[in-house]
Parts: C-alpha cells; sequence; structure tokens
C-alpha cells in the first residue's frame, strides 16, 4: 500500500538558517503530493502540494518538488523565522483500491529559536 | 460559519463508555476522513467515508464506529472506551480525495 516517511525530528534551527525536511514515498500510480503545517493546538492546514511529476509547490516561503524518479518531495526554505516553529507532515494522496485517501507521515517537528 | 467543526474539543470519558466525536462540514465536501494523531505515529486515518451512506475502514478501525447518513456530517463512535484511544482525533475533507484537505480543530479524548 501507500507510505510516507519522513525525517525524524525534533529539528532545532536558529532564525535564518536554511531548512530541509526529506520526504520519500511509495506509491502505486500517480499521487498527489502535500506537505500540511500545524501550529500548536490547532488543527493540519495545508502548506503546498504538487500533482504530478517535476511540479514545484510553494507558498509563504517554502517549496518542494515532486522527483518521480527519486519518490521524493522533500521541503526546504531559504530563511526560517520562529514564527514557522510547528509541526510539518508530508502526505500523499492516491487510490488505494478503497478509494482516494491521504496517506500521512509521522512528522517533523521544528523549532527555530532565535 | 463556512468550514469544520468538531465538538466537543476536549472530552474525559471513563473506561467503558460509549462516546461520539462530532463533525460537520459546510462546504458539501464528498470525501470525510477520521484521524487520530499519537506521538511517534503521525496521523493514522480510522475510517473515510466518499459519500453519504458509504463509508470504509482505514488503518486503524477497530473499536470505532461511524455512520453518514447526511452529507455534512461524520460522527465517530467508541462503542467501549479504552486507555488506548486516549488520543487527539483530527476530522477532515476533501471534495475529490486527491485535492486540499480541510481539517478541524481536533477532539483530545482523555480515557480514565
Amino acid at each position: 500500500g501507500n507510505s510516507v516517511t519522513q525525517m525524524e525530528g525534533p529539528v532545532t534551527l536558529s532564525e535564518e538558517a536554511f531548512l530541509t525536511i526529506n520526504c520519500t514515498y511509495t506509491a502505486t500510480g500517480y499521487p498527489s503530493l502535500f506537505w500540511y503545517v500545524q501550529y500548536p493546538g490547532e488543527g493540519l492546514q495545508l502548506l503546498l502540494k504538487a500533482t504530478k511529476a517535476d511540479d514545484k509547490g510553494s507558498n509563504k516561503g517554502f517549496e518542494a518538488t515532486y522527483r518521480k524518479e527519486t519518490t521524493s518531495f522533500h521541503l526546504e526554505k531559504g530563511s526560517v523565522q520562529v514564527s514557522d516553529s510547528a509541526v510539518y507532515f508530508c502526505a500523499l494522496s492516491g487510490e488505494t483500491g478503497g478509494g482516494n485517501k491521504l496517506t500521512f507521515g509521522t512528522g517533523t517537528q521544528l523549532k527555530v529559536e532565535l | 460559519d463556512a468550514g469544520i467543526t468538531q465538538s466537543p474539543r476536549y472530552k474525559i470519558t471513563e473506561t467503558g463508555r460509549q462516546v461520539t466525536l462530532m463533525c460537520h462540514q459546510t462546504w458539501s465536501h464528498s470525501y470525510m476522513f477520521w484521524y487520530r494523531q499519537d506521538l511517534g505515529h503521525g496521523l493514522r486515518l480510522i475510517y473515510y467515508s466518499a459519500a453519504a451512506d458509504i463509508t470504509d475502514k482505514g488503518e486503524v478501525p477497530d473499536g470505532y464506529v461511524v455512520s453518514r447518513s447526511k452529507t455534512e456530517n461524520f460522527p465517530l463512535t467508541l462503542e467501549s472506551a479504552t486507555r488506548s484511544q486516549t488520543s487527539v482525533y483530527f476530522c477532515a475533507s476533501t471534495e475529490t480525495g486527491q485535492g486540499e484537505a480541510f481539517f478541524g480543530q481536533g477532539t483530545r479524548l482523555t480515557v480514565v
């Protein structure tokens, strides 16, 4: 079945540092890929998405490129801020024989310090 | 207000009791989902529904029951709560199943 593997956290960075959170996936067919963000005490909200190979999703300075050859969708940001502290989830959506549904990674907690 | 709402936000219940978590969405999205979030496991799918009166099991369905008589509502029932069901529960909806999912704010359930 479908699965998502993302790097374990927590990740602690200084403000303005470069961020990479790795995400790889296993899926049949051509899934859509997503990054969701969860701020403390809140539900998840979509950060960015890509629906086909070589697509780049971007939002709020974050970027991720859908790499089919390496089955990856790594999240990057050039300069993080304290306000980026949150838990980040990689996810895919694809047909699994029982209908389309989202499969999530375990989440990576990011803490940005001054 | 438009959106997806869960109730209650917090619930403490005793082992063996039945408890129902409510989820309501105003967009008429076809797909609705229930996830539980636990440390070290991320979000795990409990049940999902592709339309009214159509439901299917996810990854961890044991001990849970769902129904979807109306498109906008998708309640989750724990038939006989156990301590292992202590978790944060999230409801979500999407129009197609492939697009952006919208999440409720979660219900923190504690079983004592």
